[in-house]
């Protein structure tokens, strides 16, 4: 079946540091592909999305691009803010239905 | 911007007393899924609803959980009875269509079984 695969955490990164959160998928078929984070307490929260090979999604500085070469959807953000600490979770979903496969989720601590 | 709406957000009861969540989904959308997260993992479906109609619910245990969307908008998922590997975060999200669309998500109940 299908499935998700990130890193693990805690991330733990300065302010302003690089971030990339590894997420490679195994599935059959041309899934869309997605980034969600969860805030503390809350639920989840669509980050950016990419539905076919080549896409590139992106949202609040952060960037996604859908490698279907490596089956891969590495999370990118250039700057990060303490305001980004959060649970960030990969997912896929075959467009022949519509659930959502996740990963485990990556946490991100980002210290000032 | 629509929201979807969860009720409560946080339950505590003790193990084999009955339990219950509610969902309102964002006005339109006529797929609605109820997800179950357990601390430390991310979500798994437990039931998708397409109007009022259960599309999937292979996952969901039937014989303690239940799910309804009697007119085709908001829904109600029931345990009875809970036991204490029943506390997670229980998530409900829903999509303008069953295919292809992006799942938009409630904030979630906290459920904590004693």
């Amino acid at each position: 079946g299908d499935s998700v695969t990130q890193m693990e955490g805690p991330v733990t990164l300065s302010e302003e540091a690089f971030l990339t959160i590894n997420c490679t998928y195994t599935a059959t078929g041309y899934p869309s592909l997605f980034w969600y984070v969860q805030y503390p307490g809350e639920g989840l929260q669509l980050l950016l999305k990419a539905t076919k090979a080549d896409d590139k999604g992106s949202n609040k500085g952060f960037e996604a691009t859908y490698r279907k070469e490596t089956t891969s959807f590495h999370l990118e953000k250039g700057s990060v803010q303490v305001s980004d600490s959060a649970v960030y979770f990969c997912a896929l979903n075959q467009n022949a239905g519509n659930m959502l496969t996740f990963g485990g989720g990556t946490r991100l601590m980002v210290k000032p | 911007e629509a929201e979807v709406a969860q009720s409560p957000r946080y339950k505590i009861t003790e193990k084999s007393q009955a339990v219950a969540f509610w969902c309102d989904p964002i006005s339109g959308h006529a797929t609605l899924y109820w997800y179950r997260q357990i601390l430390g993992q991310g979500p798994e479906l437990l039931v998708q609803f397409q109007d009022e109609s259960v599309v999937d619910d292979s996952q969901l245990p039937k014989d303690r959980f239940s799910a309804e969307r009697l007119k085709g908008v908001d829904s109600t998922l029931k345990i009875q009875p809970a036991e204490l590997g029943d506390s997670a975060m229980y998530l409900c999200a829903s999509s303008l269509r069953p295919i292809r669309e992006t799942q938009y998500f409630g904030p979630g109940t906290r459920l904590l079984v004693l």
